[in-house]
């Protein structure tokens, strides 16, 4: 079955520090590959995604992406976070047919000043 | 281009009632997903529809479904509210792409809760 993984329910780290959210997934082949951003109260904006090709990928606010297929892994980075970017992150996986997307338990971000 | 849209944002019910949300997607797509959130099970797939006929159903009871309409909006209804279907409801809504996967633009969200 179909099955993702953010190991770190919760994380904090400091203003201007950096930061990497882990994603890991199971599935039979290489799905679609998806960071949302949730702000308390607020529906899910998307960071960035990964269909196919280079496996860095850039989002939107500064925020990128590396898929590595050895390690079923798309963790999520931040050379620099700000106050803004406390909220709550999902990484998500989808097949390339249909519209069923999988997601993980997320990942709380706090930012102190 | 207007964002997905949900109605209401807010609503209480009391146990053995039912509701019915509303969702409107961006203009021009016509898939339309139900996600159920909670602090306890995070997000959970219930439904999508594509062309007013559902296409991918997770595990959830008869008691929650849904439908479309040919203008793609679409509907969900819970009948006989239970205290643990306190939640906050999202609907996704993707591009014309046919039967491919792109990506799914979310609304705010119904916070239903039940008394």
């Amino acid at each position: 079955a179909q099955s993702v993984t953010q190991p770190d329910i919760h994380i904090t780290v400091s203003e201007g520090a950096s930061l990497e959210l882990r994603c890991n997934y199971s599935y039979g082949a290489t799905p679609y590959l998806f960071w949302y951003v949730q702000s308390p109260g607020q529906g899910l904006q998307l960071l960035l995604k990964y269909f196919s090709g280079d496996t860095l990928v850039q989002g939107i606010k500064g925020f990128e992406a590396e898929f590595k297929r050895s390690q079923s892994s798309f963790n999520l980075r931040k050379p620099s976070v700000h106050w803004s970017d406390a909220a709550e992150y999902f990484c998500a996986v989808a097949m390339n047919t249909g519209n069923q997307f999988y997601f993980g338990t997320g990942t709380s971000l706090t930012v102190i000043p | 281009k207007a964002g997905v849209t949900q109605t209401p944002r807010y609503l209480i019910k009391t146990r053995g009632q039912q509701v019915t949300l509303s969702c409107s997607p961006i203009s021009g797509h016509r898939s339309v997903s139900w996600y159920q959130q909670t602090p306890g099970q995070g997000l959970q797939f219930l439904f999508e529809y594509f062309s007013e006929t559902q296409r991918n159903k997770g595990n959830f009871p008869g008691r929650f479904s849904g439908r479309q309409f040919s203008n793609s909006r679409s509907e969900m209804n819970v009948s006989t509210l239970e205290l643990g279907d306190s939640a906050l409801y999202l609907c996704a809504s993707s591009p014309p792409l046919g039967t491919s996967t792109d990506t799914q633009y979310f609304g705010p969200g119904t916070r239903l809760t039940v008394l």
